[in-house]
């Protein structure tokens, strides 16, 4: 069964700084991988997401995020994060089959002044 | 363009109670997914429906049920209540074509249920 590790459960970054967050994933196949954001008391708004092809992908508010076969990872990366940043993150990995997703635990990002 | 919308937004119940909650799915999308945020955690899928039958579904008991209907909106039903079961209920549509299911799922802003 598939499976997503984000080993980072909070996430402090100055604003203005860079900004990566963990994603591992388990899974047999070729992925399809997924970041999401969620703001407090909302729902999950699709940041990005990798099918095939390039293995950097740009996402929405300026994030990218790359895969790495070799390492069963999909990081997220931002060069310089903003105060509007601060969210709960989500990496996820699609089910084989279905159109339905395996989510990590998540990491929330504080960023501070 | 509609997003997904679902309702109501919170609503308390006490154990043993049942509970429906709904969901409307985005403007032409044919498949809704539920899915069980418990707090701290990331969502967990409950299931899935696509052309108003049940095609998936995660560990979750019986006492979870849905529907779809022919306008793609959906419930999510949950008989005799427990405690755990307090947590976002997050509703997803997504368009699937045999063949062409890329799984990007469109959400909407949830149901937060608390069970007393």
């Amino acid at each position: 069964a598939q499976s997503v590790t984000q080993p980072d459960i909070h996430i402090t970054v100055s604003e203005g700084a860079s900004l990566e967050l963990r994603c591992n994933y388990s899974y047999g196949a070729t992925p399809y991988l997924f970041w999401y954001v969620q703001s407090p008391g909302q729902g999950l708004q699709l940041l990005l997401k990798y099918f095939s092809g390039d293995t950097l992908v740009q996402g929405i508010k300026g994030f990218e995020a790359e895969f790495k076969r070799s390492q069963s990872s999909f990081n997220l990366r931002k060069p310089s994060v903003h105060w509007s940043d601060a969210a709960e993150y989500f990496c996820a990995v699609k089910s084989s089959g279905y159109s339905t997703l395996t989510f990590g635990k998540g990491t929330m990002l504080l960023v501070s002044p | 363009e509609t997003g997904v919308t679902q309702s109501p937004t919170h609503l308390i119940k006490t154990r043993g109670q049942q509970v429906t909650l709904r969901c409307s799915s985005q403007s032409g999308h044919n498949t809704v997914s539920w899915y069980q945020q418990a707090l701290g955690q990331g969502p967990q899928f409950i299931f899935q429906y696509y052309r108003e039958e049940e095609n998936g579904r995660g560990n979750f008991p019986p006492r979870f049920s849905g529907l779809q209907f022919p306008n793609y909106s959906s419930e999510l039903n949950v008989n005799a209540l427990e405690l755990d079961d307090s947590a976002l209920y997050l509703c997803a549509s997504s368009w699937v074509l045999a063949g062409a299911n890329t799984g990007e799922l469109f959400f909407g802003e949830g149901s937060r249920l608390t069970v007393l």
